[in-house]
């Protein structure tokens, strides 16, 4: 089974200060994606790569940058983290063969006050 | 522009009932289309997928899923609910360009009554 693994399920930040989300997959897959989920808004994407060291702007990149530096490891950086900023955070990745076969880690909730 | 609309935000059965939930898409070609579930607490699991081929998808858990290119919808339904598939339900368009994306509507909530 595919395995996507999120390090942290909650985490409390204060404003300003910069926050480290990471994602690890086992399944060797090429693609990887962040998403942001808020209530009514369903799933939005803010990052997604689709090779080591590649990165592209999804639909709300504004305020995050990311880095994947291991074919395995997707990280999400806020880097002054705002109370707008306070969501759910979904790691997802996919494969070549499959690419729009997307599969979830458990999501990290996190909490900017 | 590509969207997907569940018009339902919430939608109450009883157990043992059929269920029907709504998805409409928005897009110029023909769609891939994806039904996810996602528990309390967890992250969202793929129920079924549409690609090509026959209109009537079979996914896990029960669950059929009905492309209409007509009415472009692709509406998830079950015989016959569960208490455990009390859940939140995601309807998603991939759109074929090099990002690969998913572009979700905004969900359905699924209660059961007893």
């Amino acid at each position: 089974d595919v395995k996507v693994t999120q390090s942290s399920r909650y985490l409390v930040k204060r404003t300003g200060e910069k926050v480290f989300l990471e994602c690890v997959q086992d399944m060797d897959h090429e693609n990887m994606f962040w998403y942001r989920q808020d209530p009514g808004l369903g799933l939005r994407l803010i990052y997604f790569s689709y090779d080591v060291k590649m990165k592209e702007k999804g639909d709300i990149p504004e305020g995050y940058s990311v880095s994947r530096e291991k074919k395995e490891r997707f990280s999400l950086i806020l880097e002054s983290a705002s109370t707008n900023q306070t969501s759910m955070y979904l790691c997802a990745s996919s494969s070549d063969s499959n690419l729009y076969e997307q599969y979830f880690g458990p999501g990290t909730r996190l909490t900017v006050t | 522009a590509q969207s997907v609309t569940q018009p339902d935000i919430h939608i109450t059965v009883s157990e043992g009932a059929s269920l029907e939930l709504r998805c409409n898409y928005s897009y110029g070609a023909t769609p891939y289309l994806f039904w996810y579930v996602q528990s309390p607490g967890q992250g969202l699991q793929l129920l079924l997928k549409y690609f090509s081929g026959d209109t009537l998808v079979q996914g896990i858990k029960g669950f059929e899923a009905e492309f209409k290119r007509s009415q472009s919808s692709f509406n998830l339904r079950k015989p016959s609910v569960h208490w455990s598939d009390a859940a939140e339900y995601f309807c998603a368009v991939g759109v074929m360009d090099s990002s690969y994306k998913l572009i979700f509507g905004s969900g359905t909530r699924l209660l059961v009554r007893p």
